[in-house]
């Protein structure tokens, strides 16, 4: 299996609303990544997971809230958004440690989310 | 800071000619190098990758990158379009420190006229 996947689909939310992405994959892979990627233009890394912790924040707003219940999944908590935060949210994932350069990343297809 | 830069946001080709799109990359230290593609709504697929055991580098679909350092590039090319490659493509060089950012180009729309 050397799918990630990701859902939903499409999320359209208010801007009080709080919602979340999900994130699963079962490559064995132990690094995992959220970016954010607005149209015609290429993915800005969020965060990144190494070996379940947080090894990464790019300075991304209180607003978004990444989780790593465990080696599979990976959650990204939304709440109180902003409509600038409309964008497609990928999730992707890679062998090893992070630190294997190598080591190229899979990307799950996105979550379209869309803040009224 | 290791970058790279994608000449062209658009490319046009014809059904069967060469597609050629152009990747400079900026780095003091041999870089890690990677071609991504992404179809419309849809994340991001590995073409191909440089891993410094071939200049000359095969990827899926047809697609061929080639390493040269004289030049800082790493170009990709397939000798002959078909309408399922129009996408967007991105390069990439992976950060040399720690490894975990990727840093993309700004991307190169690839468009196959029939």
């Amino acid at each position: 299996d050397t799918e990630v996947t990701q859902t939903p689909k499409h999320l359209v939310m208010g801007m009080t609303n709080k919602k979340s992405l999900k994130c699963e994959q079962h490559m064995g892979h132990r690094a995992m990544y959220w970016y954010k990627q607005k149209a015609k233009k290429p993915p800005e890394l969020m965060f990144v997971y190494s070996y379940e912790k947080l090894s990464i924040n790019e300075s991304v707003p209180s607003r978004f809230s990444p989780e790593c219940p465990n080696s599979s999944l990976l959650n990204l908590h939304l709440h109180a958004l902003q409509p600038e935060d409309s964008a497609l949210y990928l999730c992707a994932s890679s062998q090893g440690r992070g630190g294997s350069s190598y080591n190229e990343q899979f990307f799950g297809p996105g979550t379209r989310l869309t803040v009224l | 800071a290791q970058s790279v830069t994608q000449l062209g946001s658009h490319v046009s080709v014809s059904e069967g000619a060469l597609v050629l799109l152009r990747c400079n990359y900026s780095s003091s230290v041999p870089p890690y190098l990677f071609w991504y593609v992404q179809y419309p709504n849809q994340g991001l697929q590995l073409l191909l990758k440089y891993t410094s055991a071939a200049t000359l580098v095969k990827g899926i679909n047809g697609f061929e990158a080639e390493f040269k350092k004289s030049e800082t590039s790493f170009h990709l090319t397939k000798p002959s379009a078909h309408m399922s490659d129009a996408a967007e493509y991105f390069c990439a060089v992976r950060e040399d420190t720690g490894g975990f950012k990727t840093i993309f180009g700004a991307g190169t729309r690839l468009f196959v006229k029939a």
